[in-house]
């Protein structure tokens, strides 16, 4: 199976902040990188597939970035909502395979 | 639109089998292939397994080999996670999820249920 490795596993922001994630597999997968955001109690919210394909509806101030083994996860301004746990998952192989998660914490 | 919704909560004693249902609506159901991930208390995610509701294949993580079984009704649109053998660390959320697009390949989970807890305690 495919490991991915998040860092940091937390982090302290404050509202307008730059945020970077990231995310490193055990093995090259390309640009098969998702990545996800999950509040208290909800389920995980799609934000990007491919690396870089932010999905519909997800605003603009989220990006990412990375190929082979090296992903990234960048939040250019931090807002009120943006307080989260965020995953990275690969989609190269079966299993699909989950990152620890990056708490992002109110400074 | 589309929506899964899932059964209740469960308490269940060790030893014991859990089956949570997830039922589809907005779309149709044998297009898309569904997953199914869990989220033990305070962890990360785990993923479980796969089942095309067309044709009913299924893949299971080896980790749950010969515990779960992953089934659909296409009658009433419901795809079905049963596990057995239930021990303390099966304690979790259980999320189906349905991915974006009908690639048999796809694991980009773009729809997820609302999640059921399984609580298992003697």
């Amino acid at each position: 199976d495919i490991q991915m490795t998040q860092s940091p596993s937390s982090l302290s922001a404050s509202v307008g902040d730059r945020v970077t994630i990231n995310c490193r597999a055990s093995q090259s997968i390309s640009i098969n990188v998702n990545w996800y955001q999950q509040k208290p109690g909800k389920a995980p919210k799609l934000l990007i597939i491919l690396a870089s394909n932010l999905r519909s509806g997800v605003p603009s101030r989220f990006s990412g970035s990375g190929s082979g083994t090296d992903f990234t996860l960048t939040i250019s301004s931090l807002q009120p909502e943006d307080f989260a746990t965020y995953y990275c998952q690969q989609s190269y192989s079966t299993p699909p395979t989950f990152g620890q998660g990056t708490k992002v914490e109110m400074k | 639109q589309v929506q899964l919704v899932q059964s209740g909560a469960e308490v269940k004693k060790p030893g014991a089998s859990v089956r949570v249902s997830c039922k589809a609506s907005g779309y149709t159901f044998t297009t898309y292939y569904f997953h199914w991930v869990r989220q033990a208390p305070g962890q990360g995610l785990e993923w479980m397994g796969l089942i095309n509701p067309g044709g009913a294949a299924t893949t299971y993580a080896q980790k749950f080999q010969g515990r779960v079984t992953l089934t659909r009704d296409t009658s009433t649109s419901t795809v079905y996670l049963d596990l057995s053998s239930l021990t303390s660390e099966d304690t979790a959320v259980y999320y189906c999820a349905r991915v974006a697009s009908s690639s048999s390949v796809d694991k980009d989970f773009e729809y997820w249920g609302q999640g059921t807890l399984v609580t298992v305690s003697s």
